[in-house]
């Protein structure tokens, strides 16, 4: 089964607008973290936002907001005012404390977002 | 500024040749490095965990004699793609872990074999 689950290929968003990318994740875990890159075309991984499993409030970073569900195992990315420089491909991640490998991530497949303006 | 940084962005080699991969941590020590792959449109695949004085652990299915990786100090981590072939062309990308909260990459390199 698939660890971290987007379910989006790609998104549209006017410009100025507020989006929502969906991630879901699967973990027996008690004490996981959750991450967001964006990665443009240049292919860097840009760091957004994270989410600690024992965090109570929902994390924010500026324009961007993490929808954390922990009942439904869902940490949806949240970004307000779309910017045409938003256009990206954007990953969900998942640590988890018991992971194999040290503790690398766990990257889901991806949502491709496109800002029009 | 950048806290990984990833030499070369870009390597065009002729099939059979070897290339070789820097990542290096520049604000911190890092123990232990990862090396992902990314192929066209798909996700970052971990290929091996690179840990500082001791043998790389490498995920199933990736060959360890293909894709040999030195972690001789605890800012340099080094992949090199030995004998490439075209299907080894892909995107390549380290990453650096600072306690469980944080996890930094380098720029990548976007490997071609020609």
């Amino acid at each position: 089964a698939q660890k971290i689950t987007q379910t989006q290929p790609g998104m549209f968003v006017q410009e100025k607008e507020a989006v929502t990318l969906d991630c879901t994740y699967d973990t027996s875990d008690q004490s996981y973290g959750l991450f967001w890159y964006k990665q443009p075309s240049s292919g860097e991984m840009i760091f957004l936002i994270y989410q600690g499993s024992y965090d109570e409030q929902n994390a924010t970073e500026g324009r961007y907001s993490l929808n954390f569900q922990k009942a439904r195992k869902s940490a949806n990315l949240v970004i307000s005012a779309s910017q045409l420089g938003d256009s990206a491909m954007y990953f969900c991640a998942m640590r988890e404390a018991s992971g194999g490998s040290q503790g690398n991530l766990i990257f889901g497949k991806g949502t491709k977002l496109s800002v029009k303006p | 500024g950048a806290v990984v940084s990833q030499h070369p962005s870009r390597v065009i080699c002729k099939s059979g040749t070897s290339v070789k991969i820097e990542c290096r941590s520049l604000d911190f020590q890092a123990t232990t490095m990862f090396w992902y792959r990314q192929f066209p449109k798909q996700s970052l695949m971990l290929m091996a965990t690179s840990n500082e004085g001791s043998k790389a652990t490498y995920e199933q299915g990736v060959e360890k004699d293909k894709f040999l990786i030195n972690h001789a100090s605890l800012t340099l981590s080094t992949l090199t793609v030995t004998s490439a072939h075209p299907e080894d062309s892909s995107f390549y990308i380290c990453s650096v872990r600072r306690g469980f909260t944080e996890a930094f990459f380098g720029q990548g390199t976007r490997l071609t074999v020609v």
